[in-house]
């Protein structure tokens, strides 16, 4: 069984700030796939990152980033230069297999909600 | 590309009726999913597909709960008799295995009220 973790249920971060969302992990697979979804107040959720649990260099989409420390089972999201409109619930969530036939069923972490101030 | 559409966006409905919520995937992708999220357990898997097969209904919580997928380009969920703790957000996404990442798009959800 999978199981992600966030214990952050809130976040706060000054404009133009950069912020880490935290996320810990635990799974018994080998090979597993790590996502970052995101949910405005609007409801509908959006694909940030992604991050094999193979890859050697840490995942990088613009202004997110995923900070993978495998050993740690941890797998924060980095967003730098933040702006109002990061204003959001963010998930974090992972799949049994990255390298393999990975049918996305995604187990997802409770979420933190994240406030930017002008 | 118009993404993952779903309907009706909210339903309010009298518990005992029959509920039924649609999803179209976006062409070309082979896997879809049902989630549904409340305040108290969060996102839950319901049910997916591959290739328009259910491959895991583990998560639909009881026979009230009913989904298919007849062809690729369709899918429903049906709960019947809805009752009260079936409120929630339902929520379709599909996806297409590529670059070694099943990412997942969702659709903009289905919100269901249950009185």
């Amino acid at each position: 069984a999978q199981k992600i973790t966030q214990t952050q249920p809130g976040m706060f971060v000054q404009e133009k700030e950069a912020v880490t969302l935290d996320c810990t992990y635990d799974t018994s697979d080998q090979s597993y796939g790590l996502f970052w979804y995101k949910q405005p107040s609007s409801g509908e959720m959006i694909f940030l990152i992604y991050q094999g649990s193979y890859d050697e260099q840490n995942a990088t989409e613009g202004r997110y980033s995923l900070n993978f420390q495998k050993a740690r089972k941890s797998a924060n999201l980095v967003i730098s230069a933040s702006q109002l409109g990061d204003s959001a619930m963010y998930f974090c969530a992972m799949t049994p297999s990255a390298g393999g036939t990975s049918y996305g069923k995604l187990t997802f972490g409770q979420g933190t909600i994240l406030t930017v101030h002008p | 590309d118009a993404g993952v559409i779903q309907s009706p966006r909210h339903e309010v409905t009298e518990m005992g009726q029959e509920v039924t919520l649609r999803c179209k995937p976006i062409s070309g992708h082979n896997s879809l999913f049902w989630y549904r999220q409340t305040m108290m357990r969060g996102l839950e898997l319901l049910i997916y597909f591959n290739n328009n097969v259910p491959i895991d209904d583990s998560g639909m919580p009881e026979d009230r709960f009913s989904a298919k997928m007849p062809n690729a380009s369709f899918s429903t969920l049906k709960i019947q008799p809805s009752e009260p703790r079936d409120s929630a957000v339902y929520f379709c996404a599909s996806s297409l295995y590529r670059s070694g990442a099943n990412v997942l798009t969702f659709g903009a959800g289905s919100r269901l009220t249950v009185l």
